[in-house]
């Protein structure tokens, strides 16, 4: 079983600050996904990245994925009340004709307007 | 990105009974998922919904109180069996696309309450 560790848990911080956050693994992972979910509804997929070192970037969000595809990061500039959410990465595994994803515990961030 | 919908959408039973929550994707997956996820919290995953075959349980989830069903590529049954207020949570489906990339995608979620 592969294991995920996100942090921060729990970030709260005002609007126009930025935060970044972690994802880190002892395993390698064919891709990492990012999710941010809103209470009510199911997780809704952000971004994939797949190549060691890719950075990709939505809006006011960044996302990369580290030069060993063992950890990823999500950075958001200038946050706003409409980014609270609770933020999951997951890794991908895939291999002998299956698949795994392995979630972090996620990140409960709030936007204080 | 596959368009998931789950029915019903919340739910509140009595102790002893079930319920089968429906999931049907829009799109064909390679793979469908059953995961329980408490507010707030992570998912676990519950198990692995094979087409035409039995469900791969995880660890700590057995068939016979978690049935499932995948019929075809695009549609799959989870029963909560003789629940108890344990069971009360979000089941959430979800499906796999190894195309273009290993993507997986998830439905709104059911909420259950047992009383």
């Amino acid at each position: 079983t592969q294991l995920l560790e996100q942090s921060p848990q729990f970030l709260s911080i005002q609007e126009g600050e930025n935060l970044t956050v972690y994802c880190n693994s002892s395993s390698v992972f064919s891709s990492l996904q990012w999710y941010r979910q809103e209470p009510g509804e199911g997780p809704v997929l952000l971004v994939t990245v797949v190549t060691g070192g890719e950075v990709k970037k939505l809006k006011r969000l960044t996302f990369q994925f580290g030069d060993a595809r063992k950890d990823s990061s999500l950075h958001i500039t200038a946050a706003q009340p409409g980014d609270t959410g609770l933020y999951l990465c997951a890794g991908g595994y895939s291999g002998a004709g299956s698949y795994q994803l392995t979630f972090g515990k996620g990140t409960k961030l709030s936007v204080i307007p | 990105s596959a368009v998931i919908s789950q029915k019903p959408s919340r739910d509140i039973c009595q102790r002893g009974t079930s319920l089968t929550i429906q999931c049907q994707v829009d799109s064909q997956v390679t793979m469908m998922f059953w995961y329980r996820q408490q507010p707030g919290q992570s998912l676990t995953l519950i198990a692995t919904a094979n087409q035409g075959s039995e469900a791969t349980y995880e660890s700590g989830f057995v068939i016979d109180k978690f049935p499932i069903s995948r019929p075809n590529l695009t549609f799959s049954t989870l029963t909560v069996s003789n629940m108890s207020p344990e069971d009360s949570s979000i089941y959430l489906c979800s499906g796999h696309r190894d195309s273009p990339y290993n993507e997986q995608f998830f439905g709104p979620g059911t909420r259950l309450t047992v009383l």
